[in-house]
Parts: structure tokens; sequence; C-alpha cells
């Protein structure tokens, strides 16, 4: 009965390969978030999607592609892996494109590049 | 310049003393004020709420908004061992993105 799922858990994996990260939220929210935190605990939003529309984009690499399916899944792409993109990446959900309504977290994927 | 500040600690403090947590903020179209608790190795989850200045109470957290000071803070009162876990602020303007804190380190020793 989890709310918002990531998988995986964890990713190690080496520098120039290209992974994808997963989210799902059973919550019937219209609203998906991808965040990134770094080592000393800064949380940065990505992206946010509203019924499958884009309408947050960050200043974020090319590298990065975000797709949702559907309004229940919001993925994250990564081509060409840098050192630098290693963080713990979390997906959230609210219900109204309105980030002060409560936003609800998943547990994180934690991603490390060597 | 980041446009919010937290202090990022760590705090230890015994069990039973009140804590103190701290952010400050450069933007003044900032309306909507949060406070979030990240356990370690989780994901942070919404603890409090609050759009305008003055006070509010939820059993032993208080969070306090002064907009003129652009400062808020978040108390706990007769804190415990379960709440050690890292506090996060968090605000936005009416309709945008979320910005958060850097995030306060609380250890509450038994």
């Amino acid at each position: 009965d989890t709310a918002v799922s990531q998988t995986p858990k964890y990713l190690v994996t080496q520098m120039g390969n290209d992974k994808s990260i997963k989210c799902e939220q059973n919550l019937g929210h219209d609203t998906m978030y991808w965040y990134k935190q770094d080592s000393k605990k800064f949380l940065k939003i990505m992206f946010s999607y509203n019924n499958k529309e884009l309408i947050i984009n960050e200043t974020v690499p090319n590298r990065f592609s975000p797709k949702s399916p559907d309004k229940a899944h919001l993925n994250l792409h990564i081509n060409s892996l840098e050192l630098g993109d290693s963080a713990v990446y979390f997906c959230a959900s609210s219900q109204v494109s309105g980030p002060y309504e409560t936003q609800y977290f998943g547990p994180g994927t934690r991603l490390l590049v060597l | 310049q980041k446009e919010v500040e937290q202090d990022p600690g760590p705090l230890s403090v015994p069990e039973g003393a009140i804590v103190s947590l701290n952010c400050t903020y450069s933007n003044s179209a900032f309306q909507y004020f949060m406070w979030y608790r990240q356990y370690s190795r989780k994901g942070p989850e919404l603890l409090m709420y609050t759009y305008s200045s003055g006070n509010k109470e939820d059993g032993r957290f208080t969070a306090q908004v002064d907009k003129s000071s652009k400062y808020i803070s978040l108390f706990i009162r007769d804190s415990q061992p379960s709440d050690s876990a890292t506090y996060l602020c968090a605000m936005t303007a009416s309709g945008g993105k979320l910005i958060f804190g850097t995030g306060t380190l609380l250890a509450v020793q038994p």
C-alpha cells in the first residue's frame, strides 16, 4: 500500500552509462515531481508534470529526460552519466499543480556513479 | 546568496529539551511556508504548513512565521529521540515551485 514508490532503491553504475529510475504513485494525484538531493542534503526540484504534461523544467542538463506514460507514473532517464550525477533522486506527487499542497515523497533512489 | 538559508547543524540536545530550528529567506513573494521532516534514508514528509505570519501549533510542534523579518522557525517541545531527523524548511510563492532550505540535522539524546 505504498503511496509513492521508486525503483531501484540503489543504483551503482559507471560513468558514461545510461540508466532509468521509475516512479509510481497510487494516490490518484495529478502532479508528479523529480527532485535531486545532494550530499549536503540540499533538495532541488528538477521537473514537474501535471496530467502527463511538463510544467516545470529547471536548468537541468539535456542528459536528463523525464517521461510520463500516464499520470500515475513518472520515469527519469539519464544519459551519459557523470560523477556529479551521484545523489539521491526523489519522486513526489501532489493533488494539484501547486507546491503548497502537500507533496508526498517516495523513498528515494541512491545513485552512485563511479 | 541562496533564496532560503538554514543552519545545517548538526544540533544535539538531551531528551526533553526545547529545540528551535530556523530559516531565513530573501524572496518577499514567498507566501506559503512548510517544515518537512526527513528520517535517515527516507523521503521527506510534511510536518507543518503555514500561510500567514504568526504561530501555528500542532502537539509538541509550533511553526512561527515573521514575514517582516523574512524569518521562520520550528519549535519542538519536550523533544524525544524519535524526533531525531533532518528538518527541512520549504517555501513557495503562489503557484510557484517549492524552494527548500539545506536542512538541519537534529539528534535527541536519550
